[in-house]
């Protein structure tokens, strides 16, 4: 099965300033990768997906962006942060057939 | 489009007590349908899952059966215990393809006490 590295796991970032959040994926190869928020109150939302290297789609206009460098490298970016984007980020991975969702541990970004 | 209702609490039991967590689907197609767990500060982590209708997933006590006439995936578990209090996401998938998304409930969060 697959095993999904999320870090770092915990931030706390000022007002303004640049974010990276990285996500690698083992066990596996070509997966269809994802970024989730999860926001106070628990519901998850799907920020972006990814089905290969270069390809993108965003769900919702926002003041973040996403990258895929390599086949099992996502990386979730912003160049200035706004409080709103304070949440749960979960990074996520594929599986063949029944297509079920592997899930990293998590970072929590902090905004100040 | 998809979508995923579920309970969404919060339920309080005691411990040893019977669960049940409601989920009803509508969906485009013939769909995929899974349970995820989060507990406290982590990410999530697949329960159980059902392809098919008629379908029973099961795992660490837990159960949930397809049913297509209803649309449903409930949840339940015969007792309890302190260590299953988490947030719990019901969730869909249909089809496959490079477009692939999973749809998930809004989470039902469990504390059981002791």
């Amino acid at each position: 099965s697959q095993t999904i590295h999320q870090w770092p796991a915990t931030l706390v970032q000022p007002v303004g300033s640049p974010l990276s959040l990285e996500c690698t994926v083992e066990g596996t190869s070509n997966p269809n990768l994802y970024w989730y928020r999860q926001a106070a109150g628990r519901g998850l939302q799907l920020l972006f997906y990814s089905v290969g290297i270069g390809q993108i789609s965003s769900e919702v206009p926002q003041n973040l962006s996403a990258s895929r460098p390599q086949d099992r490298q996502f990386i979730l970016s912003s160049k200035k942060l706004l409080l709103s984007d304070s949440g749960f980020y979960l990074c996520a991975a594929r599986d063949s057939w029944p297509g079920e969702l592997f899930f990293g541990e998590g970072s929590r970004l902090t905004v100040l | 489009g998809d979508s995923v209702t579920q309970m969404e609490g919060p339920v309080t039991l005691s411990e040893e007590a019977f669960l049940t967590i409601n989920c009803t689907y509508t969906a485009t197609g013939y769909p995929s349908l899974f349970w995820y767990v989060q507990y406290p500060g982590e990410g999530l982590q697949l329960l159980l899952k059902a392809t098919k209708a008629d379908d029973k997933g099961s795992n660490k006590g837990f159960e949930a059966t397809y049913r297509k006439e209803t649309t449903s995936f409930h949840l339940e578990k015969g007792s309890v215990q302190v260590s299953d209090s988490a947030v719990y996401f019901c969730a869909l998938t249909v089809g496959g393809g490079s477009n692939y998304k999973l749809t998930f409930g809004k989470g039902t969060l469990l504390t059981v006490n002791p």
